[in-house]
This record gives C-alpha cells, structure tokens and sequence, in this order.
C-alpha cells in the first residue's frame, strides 16, 4: 500500500528554537497534504492543509506565522514550528490523500515534539 | 461544525470476546464515515469505509454500518484476536476530503 514518512519521529527543543518535520509520500504524488495535531487522550485536529504550488490553507485558531508550512514538492511537505514553546509540544501527524484509491488518506506516523 | 463523539475508553476484552466501539456523528451534509486503527508505533491505516447511508463497511472481520436515522456508525467484530489490540478512530469526511476525528479509543485484547 501507499506509504508515508515523516522525519523525526521524534524531537526535544529548547524554547525559543524552530523545529521542521517533514512529510514525505514514498510511491506517490500528493498535490494536497493535511497536516494534524494530536494532544494525549484527545482526537486529531486539523491544523492546515498543504497545497503544492501555492499557499497552505490553515483552520480556524491556527497560527499560521506560527505554523509553517511549505509543500517544496509533489512528496514533499514540511512543517516548521517557529519559536517553539512548551504548549507547543506535542504529536504531529500528516497525510495525504492518493488520487485514484478513492482519495483514501494515508498517514504518516507521526512526530513527537517535546519543547522544554 | 461536523463532529464525532466515539465512547469512552479504554476497552479490555478477552480473546474471541464480542466488540462493538460506539460512534456518533453530526455533520451539515451527507457525509462519507471511517474507521481508522493505529497498531503501536505505526500510522493510522483506514479499517473500513461507508460513503452513504445503509452501506456496510468491511475488513478484517470488523463491519460498521451507516446509519443515517441515528447518526452512528458503530464497530464490531464477533470474536477478536490479540493482533486486534490497537487505537481506533472513528472519522468522517464531507466532501473537501477533510478528515474530523473523534477522540479514539484504546483496544486491548488479553489472550
């Protein structure tokens, strides 16, 4: 099946440091990739959806000078969390949707973020 | 807004014991439902899926069915295994492809 990664898996920052993850589609192009947060014992929230070409489109509440996002390529889309603080900390999981699978979503597994 | 409430957890069941995850849902449209499970360590992988209302997803021995009347989409899988053991997500999507997630709920399965 359609595989994604995403790198690191998991990060310790100081606060006040910028940390990128990246997300990558490994056997297929992704026009399109969501990118979501996750806090303990709570469901996903969708913070942006990634667009290749142009702008990220991000959700109500949502930082975007905060929350970088830059779809570099058709694999690949990074998210930078600039300025990181300890609220920020948290698990960080993307996606992206495969055209011709009935656009089902295939996640990556996910970056722990630790902001001290 | 669409949301999903899925039920508390977790849940501990023996093996070959009945599942069934409750699920309900509320959305502006007619939307498509999921159910994702995530195996420690891995990534969230889609279980099954039912688009429209009355249609039955399947895989695994796990089945849901879309029911429009009472806005749920409930798991079950007549006899787990160990191998089941897992976070489950229930999920549906309206049609810009944006997933919203309930809470999930933590499967454990005792041999």
């Amino acid at each position: 099946g359609a595989v994604v990664s995403q790198h690191p898996s998991r990060v310790i920052c100081k606060s006040g440091t910028s940390v990128k993850i990246e997300c990558r589609s490994l056997d297929f192009q992704a026009t399109t990739m969501f990118w979501y947060r996750q806090f303990p014992k709570q469901s996903l929230m969708l913070m942006a959806t990634s667009n290749e070409g142009s702008k990220a489109t991000y959700e109500q509440g949502v930082e975007k000078d905060k929350f970088l996002i830059n779809h570099a390529s058709l694999t690949l889309s990074t998210l930078t969390v600039t300025s990181a603080h300890p609220e920020d900390s948290s698990f960080y999981i993307c996606s992206a949707p495969r055209q011709g699978v009935g656009n089902e979503q295939f996640f990556g597994p996910g970056t722990r973020l630790t902001v001290l | 807004g669409d949301s999903v409430t899925q039920m508390e957890g977790p849940v501990t069941l023996s093996e070959e014991a009945f599942l069934t995850i409750n699920c309900t849902y509320t959305a502006t449209g007619y939307p498509s439902l999921f159910w994702y499970v995530q195996y420690p360590g891995e990534g969230l992988q889609l279980l099954l899926k039912a688009t429209k209302a009355d249609d039955k997803g399947s895989n695994k021995g796990f089945e849901a069915t879309y029911r429009k009347e009472t806005t749920s989409f409930h798991l079950e899988k007549g006899s787990v295994q160990v191998s089941d053991s897992a976070v489950y997500f229930c999920a549906l999507s309206e049609a810009n492809s944006k997933l919203t997630f309930g809470k999930g709920i933590t499967l454990s399965v005792r041999p």
